[in-house]
């Protein structure tokens, strides 16, 4: 089946510093990409995402690429700051058969940044 | 804001009761998902509908059902409730069914049943 690992959390960070979130994934075909924010008692918010291998996603200073060859889509950032404390998840998304559309998730990790 | 809305915000139930939570989707978006977060099983797909039509279904209970409405907004019915249903449900939506499009999630529905 069609699965998301993303790194054990949390991830505490001081500002400033740079941020790497690991995301590998399994799947039958050629799925699109995504990394969502949460914030607290928020929903998700669409990060970033990328629909093909080498693409690159960007967004407020966060990239991702997708990389077909080791099945990976690291989320990384330059400099964090105090605001970007959130839960982020990994998913992806195929475009048939019954998974046709939803999202699969990672486990989300937790990231705390301090002044 | 995404644009998608969900009410209630907020509901307290006992075991054994029916609830209904409502979703609009954004302006212009067909198709609306149902997803369950929980601390144990995290993110979970519930069901899909695309322009009123069921099109896919996750691990859904067989004592939930949903709908979508003419006018596109959808209803979770979670009937026959259990502690273990206690959970954050979202709704999300986009312009298509497709892997590639993107989904726009509400606020969520705080579900406890006591």
């Amino acid at each position: 089946g069609n699965s998301v690992t993303q790194m054990e959390g949390p991830v505490t960070l001081s500002e400033e510093a740079f941020l790497t979130i690991n995301c590998t994934y399994t799947a039958t075909g050629y799925p699109s990409l995504f990394w969502y924010v949460q914030y607290p008692g928020e929903g998700l918010q669409l990060l970033l995402k990328a629909t093909k291998a080498d693409d690159k996603g960007s967004n407020k200073g966060f990239e991702a690429t997708y990389r077909k060859e080791t099945t990976s889509f690291h989320l990384e950032k330059g400099s964090v700051q105090v605001s970007d404390s959130a839960v982020y998840f990994c998913a992806l998304s195929l475009a048939g058969g019954t998974s046709y559309g939803k999202l699969t998730f990672g486990q989300g990790t937790i990231l705390t940044v301090h002044p | 804001d995404s644009g998608v809305t969900q009410t209630p915000k907020h509901l307290i139930t006992a075991t054994g009761q029916r609830v209904t939570l409502r979703c609009s989707p954004r302006s212009g978006d067909l198709s609306v998902y149902w997803y369950q977060q929980s601390l144990d099983q995290g993110l979970q797909f519930l069901i899909q509908y695309y322009n009123g039509e069921e099109r896919a279904k996750g691990n859904i209970l067989e004592r939930f059902s949903a709908q979508q409405f003419p006018d596109l907004h959808s209803e979770l019915n979670l009937s026959s409730l259990e502690l273990g249903d206690s959970a954050l449900y979202f709704c999300a939506s986009s312009v298509a069914p497709g892997g590639s499009a993107e989904q726009y999630f509400g606020p969520g529905t705080r579900l406890t049943v006591t």
